[in-house]
């Protein structure tokens, strides 16, 4: 199975900073790498496919980058909608569809 | 619009069985793969498997094998997760999530709103 690792686990930050997070894959998986972002109590929510497009609906502040085995999720301008939780999930060897441990965005 | 509503809650004791549902409506049922995704208190997210609604073939996790099986009626649109011989780590919230796609990518684009199964004696 190919492992998804995510860093850093936590971090805080201010409205209106730019945020990062990353996620490294156990092996290549080329651009099949998916962002999501969870709040308290609710399901994930669908913000970036195949490494890089984003969601209907999701807000241009949020990019993805990558290919291979290193990608990153970018947040501009930081909203106070934007402190949740985040995961990495990997599509192109399944099952199983693995999941990163997720980066949890707290307010500084 | 699409709509994954699933079951409610539920509290069993440990080497029971439980069955969740998933009510899809707003799409093609049948056009859609469906997995299931779970997520224990205070933990990531934990892929457990998925089912074909149109034939009904299913795939799962390998840790799930022999205990997790997945089913749907077509003609009430609702796929089904059944987990047999819980145990307390089978505590968690149990997710379905259709998988949309786009070219050769796909994704979970659409996640029901989450079953809380406490597995407590």
């Amino acid at each position: 199975d190919i492992q998804m690792t995510q860093s850093p686990s936590s971090l805080s930050a201010s409205v209106g900073d730019r945020v990062t997070i990353t996620c490294r894959a156990s092996q290549s998986i080329s651009t099949y790498l998916n962002w999501y972002q969870q709040k308290p109590g609710k399901a994930p929510n669908l913000l970036i496919y195949a490494a890089s497009s984003l969601q209907r609906g999701v807000p241009s502040r949020f990019t993805g980058s990558g290919s291979g085995t290193d990608f990153t999720l970018t947040i501009s301008n930081l909203q106070p909608e934007d402190f949740a939780t985040y995961f990495c999930q990997q599509t192109y060897s399944t099952p199983p569809e693995t999941f990163g441990q997720g980066t949890k965005v707290e307010i500084k | 619009q699409v709509l994954l509503v699933q079951s409610g809650a539920e509290v069993k004791k440990p080497g029971a069985l439980v069955k969740v549902s998933c009510k899809a409506s707003g799409y093609s049922f049948t056009n859609y793969y469906m997995h299931w995704v779970r997520q224990a208190p205070g933990q990531g997210l934990e892929w457990m498997g998925m089912i074909n609604p149109s034939g009904g073939s299913t795939r799962n996790a390998q840790k799930f094998q022999g205990r997790v099986t997945m089913t749907r009626d077509t003609s009430t649109s609702t796929v089904y997760m059944e987990l047999s011989s819980l145990r307390s780590e089978d505590t968690a919230v149990y997710y379905c999530a259709r998988r949309g796609r786009s070219t050769s990518w796909y994704y979970f684009d659409y996640w029901g709103q989450g079953t809380m199964v406490t597995v407590s004696s």
